[in-house]
């Protein structure tokens, strides 16, 4: 089985200050990892993947995720958070060879960047 | 290009009742995925389709079943609707068929309210 920890509901962050929203995860061999955004009222939006290669991987509106696989974690950076980043962010694995390559997501962790 | 439609944006049903519920996908889009969202609980896998076969199914009851059409289009039924039924319905398209290395496309939702 696969699993995705995001272990904390809710981050706050002051306006231009650097963001980080975590997330671990479980998973039997080699991992995909997703992430995505929800804003109120809308479906989740990609951001970035980690399939292979650098560990560091850039995606939309600025933000970037590091993979780390001895700690088995993939966290959401942004070097200078702004108000409209306040948003529902979900990590998602997926795997092949043992996991399942229907992405398991997380539950969710709630980003408010105040002004 | 359009994204992901899901048809219709709010639906109220009573305890009992059938509900159906419809997406379209992105086009050249084969994979249509469906997800409950229930407050506090992130996105539960529902159902997998693609090429016009259910290729998985999360772990719910059969009243829960679907259907993709040839068009890729697909709809969601739920029968004998409960009160905890009550939630957010995603669709979601990808390329994905088998590697878990693609994003997912997702569509605005249905919120599905059983009183």
């Amino acid at each position: 089985a696969q699993s995705v920890a995001q272990p904390e509901d809710q981050v706050n962050v002051a306006e231009g200050n650097p963001l980080t929203v975590k997330c671990t995860y479980s998973v039997s061999g080699n991992p995909y990892l997703f992430w995505y955004v929800q804003y109120p009222n809308r479906g989740l939006q990609f951001l970035l993947k980690y399939i292979t290669g650098d560990n560091l991987v850039k995606g939309s509106y600025g933000f970037e995720a590091e993979f780390n696989k001895s700690q088995t974690s993939f966290h959401l950076k942004k070097p200078s958070a702004l108000v409209s980043d306040s948003a529902l962010y979900f990590c998602a694995v997926s795997s092949r060879g043992g996991g399942s390559y229907i992405p398991t997501f997380g539950r969710g962790t709630s980003l408010i960047v105040h002004p | 290009e359009a994204g992901v439609t899901q048809s219709p944006t709010h639906l109220i049903k009573t305890r009992g009742q059938q509900a159906t519920l419809r997406c379209s996908p992105i086009s050249g889009h084969t994979s249509v995925y469906w997800y409950q969202q229930a407050l506090g609980l992130g996105l539960q896998f529902l159902l997998w389709y693609d090429e016009g076969e259910e290729r998985n199914r999360g772990n719910f009851p059969p009243r829960f079943s679907g259907r993709q059409f040839p068009n890729y289009s697909s709809e969601l039924n739920v029968n004998a609707l409960e009160l905890e039924d009550s939630a957010l319905y995603l669709c979601a398209s990808s390329l994905e068929y088998g590697t878990g290395t693609y994003e997912q496309y997702f569509g605005p939702g249905t919120r599905l309210t059983v009183t």
